[in-house]
């Protein structure tokens, strides 16, 4: 079964500095994985998705993903935080099918001017 | 591309009564998914969609829970007999489904459901 685990539930950065968020996955077949944002009250907005074979994914928003096998690992990241980067950010995995997919419990990311 | 649209945004009732709500995917979409959220959690699986056939149900669906998709377009989601850990955010969502897992969900605004 896929799982994955965002460890940090909240994440304070100051404006123009280097935002890490971290997710870690489950899986016994390659993943399928997946950043969201949600703004208050919104729904969830894809930021990227992993493509097999690639180490760096980019997407919106200025951010991007490394996939590392090694570590099961899909950190998200950001060089240069802006204020209206505050929002919670979900990890997803899904499986082959695209039956399911199975999010973690979030990290809600603070901006400090 | 209209996105996925959800109806209302927001529902009081009262705990016992019954709710129901609506989710129009994006038009070319034949996946649809219903997902709920409680605060500070992250979005719970319920039921997914192809087409007109409920293929995924989760355990969480009770039986006061029971979702349709009658002609494998808009989408309804009906809870009878509410109670008041039923307050959440009920998000849908929908996918092509080309790249099967690799298929994006692209989410609607929610509904969001406060049972006093």
């Amino acid at each position: 079964a896929q799982s994955v685990t965002q460890l940090g539930s909240h994440v304070s950065v100051s404006e123009g500095a280097l935002v890490l968020l971290r997710c870690n996955y489950s899986s016994s077949v390659p993943p399928y994985l997946f950043w969201y944002v949600q703004y208050p009250n919104q729904g969830l907005q894809l930021l990227l998705k992993y493509t097999t074979g690639a180490t760096l994914v980019k997407g919106i928003n200025g951010f991007e993903a490394e996939f590392k096998k090694s570590e099961t690992s899909f950190h998200l990241t950001k060089p240069s935080a802006h204020m209206s980067d505050a929002a919670e950010y979900f990890c997803a995995v899904s499986g082959n099918t695209g039956n399911q997919f199975y999010f973690g419990t979030g990290t809600s990311l603070t901006v400090i001017p | 591309d209209t996105g996925v649209s959800q109806n209302p945004r927001h529902k009081i009732t009262k705990r016992g009564q019954n709710v129901t709500f609506r989710c129009d995917p994006i038009s070319e979409h034949n996946r649809l998914y219903w997902y709920r959220q409680t605060l500070g959690q992250g979005p719970e699986f319920l039921t997914y969609f192809q087409n007109e056939a409920q293929l995924e149900k989760s355990r969480l669906l009770s039986d006061r829970f029971s979702a349709e998709r009658p002609k494998g377009s808009f989408s309804t989601l009906e809870i009878q007999r509410t109670e008041q850990g039923d307050s959440a955010m009920y998000l849908c969502a929908s996918s092509s489904g080309r790249d099967r897992g690799n298929s994006p969900l692209h989410f609607g605004n929610g509904t969001r459901l406060t049972v006093t």
